[in-house]
């Protein structure tokens, strides 16, 4: 019954590793997004896809790689990590999109750390 | 820099108070948003309001909105324990996405 779920909750891994992050929805929903939180709880905009087309990409770098299958899936690829990367991820998603943001609804994260 | 600034960043009260936050902004919006977040835990939405609108409410949530000032404020009447969490304004400027402000960290003492 899960809204918004993404595996795995906890990732613990090495610098230079390629890892992937999932996120499914099942609120009907057309638009979904990233968001990295860091330690200070700063929560950031990364990537946002509305019906499997990518509409916001910020300045991210190109090591992350979003995927999404469908609309109601969102995945996050991330190649040669870096200690940098460590952070919560968030999956979102809302219905709609464009300038008529709608409230979103969050995932549980999932706290990477790279060693 | 568009992001929302939260005052205060902390925040401790009795059980029983009210408590207020507040969130400031520097250009035009389309809509803010109020987000919740426990501890390890993800952001639970709680209200939005438009531009054009003054004061919203939800349960002991109040909300208002001052355009001429780009301000907006929470208020939680009657506060639990569990209301302890982190509070989040998001603003939409008009664009595609909602920029998260700094958050306040709400701490009720039983």
């Amino acid at each position: 019954d899960t809204a918004v779920s993404q595996t795995p909750k906890y990732l613990v891994t090495q610098m230079g590793n390629d890892k992937s992050i999932k996120c499914e929805q099942n609120l009907g929903h057309d638009t979904m997004y990233w968001y990295k939180q860091d330690s200070k709880k700063f929560l950031k905009i990364m990537f946002s896809y509305n019906n499997k087309e990518l509409i916001i990409n910020e300045t991210v770098p190109n090591r992350f790689s979003p995927k999404s299958p469908d609309k109601a899936h969102l995945n996050l690829h991330i190649n040669s990590l870096e200690l940098g990367d460590s952070a919560v991820y968030f999956c979102a998603s809302s219905r709609g999109g464009g300038v008529r943001s709608n409230e979103q609804f969050f995932g549980p994260g999932t706290r990477l750390t790279v060693l | 820099s568009q992001q929302g600034e939260e005052d205060p960043q902390a925040l401790s009260i009795q059980e029983g108070e009210n408590a207020t936050m507040n969130c400031s902004y520097k250009t035009s919006i389309n809509n803010l948003q109020w987000y919740r977040q426990n501890s390890g835990r993800g952001l639970v939405h709680l209200i939005l309001i438009r531009s054009n609108e003054r004061e919203k409410h939800s349960g002991r949530l109040r909300v208002t909105l001052d355009t001429s000032k780009k301000s907006s404020s929470l208020l939680i009447t009657a506060s639990r324990a569990a209301d302890t969490a982190s509070y989040f304004c998001a603003i939409n400027f008009g664009n595609e996405k909602l920029t998260f402000g700094t958050g306040t960290r709400l701490t009720i003492i039983p």
